[in-house]
């Protein structure tokens, strides 16, 4: 069974637009929602991540928003550019765990 | 200065052979980890040692064998390797729960 799931596989976007990566989770014993950012031939990095006391956490361009009654968590990027082009990853974990435990994976493609 | 290093970055190998991948972090972190990505990007984690410890060892074939010789280095072995086992490795250490350091990667490829 999928720890969590994210969604869209993929999406294009155009330069300037706000591109939204949802993902969802089961398990209420989460608290730590962190987004990973991954250009090709690279490792990923951590972009942001959340714990689940807050509702929104900003950091530049990037903002996670999150809803702990409805077990989903969303990246959203202002003002979308071609850099942004990566393939983007949530992830959760417990209190007290080592282990992270990704997503699927969004392919984001910003056009000029 | 690198964070967390891999070697190789490349490994083109015939099936049957053994290989092994180093990793070597110096941030001074306890944990490290080896994951899997397959050609569908999807990232599984393999094994995590912290402070020369096993502590997370996932359903991996046993053809795979972390070994960490000290907390800045864990190796990873595979044996008798098979066309399934190509994908991009990666290495990655943290300095506690969550966050955790990635590295750039090491691409199997299994003939």
């Amino acid at each position: 069974q999928q720890q969590v799931k994210q969604s869209p596989q993929s999406l294009i976007v155009q330069k300037g637009g706000i591109p939204i990566i949802n993902c969802a989770y089961e398990n209420t014993a989460f608290d730590y929602f962190p987004w990973y950012q991954q250009f090709p031939g690279k490792g990923p990095a951590l972009l942001i991540a959340i714990r689940p006391d807050v509702s929104e956490k900003k950091e530049g361009r990037f903002t996670i928003s999150f809803n702990k009654s409805a077990k989903q968590f969303s990246l959203h990027i202002m003002d979308s550019q071609p850099g942004d082009s990566a393939t983007y990853f949530c992830a959760v974990s417990r209190a007290g765990s080592y282990q992270l435990t990704f997503g699927k994976g969004t392919k984001l493609s910003v056009i000029p | 200065d690198t964070a967390v290093s891999q070697t190789p970055k490349y490994l083109v190998t015939q099936m049957g052979n053994d290989k092994s991948i180093k990793c070597e972090q110096n941030l001074g972190h306890d944990t490290m980890y080896w994951y899997k990505q397959d050609s569908k990007k999807f990232l599984k984690i393999m094994f995590s040692y912290n402070n020369k410890e096993l502590i997370i060892n996932e359903t991996v074939p046993n053809r795979f064998s972390p070994k960490s010789p000290d907390k800045a280095h864990l190796n990873l072995h595979i044996n008798s390797l098979e066309l399934g086992d190509s994908a991009v490795y990666f290495c990655a250490s943290s300095p506690g729960f969550h966050t955790q350091y990635f590295g750039p990667g090491t691409r199997l490829t299994v003939l």
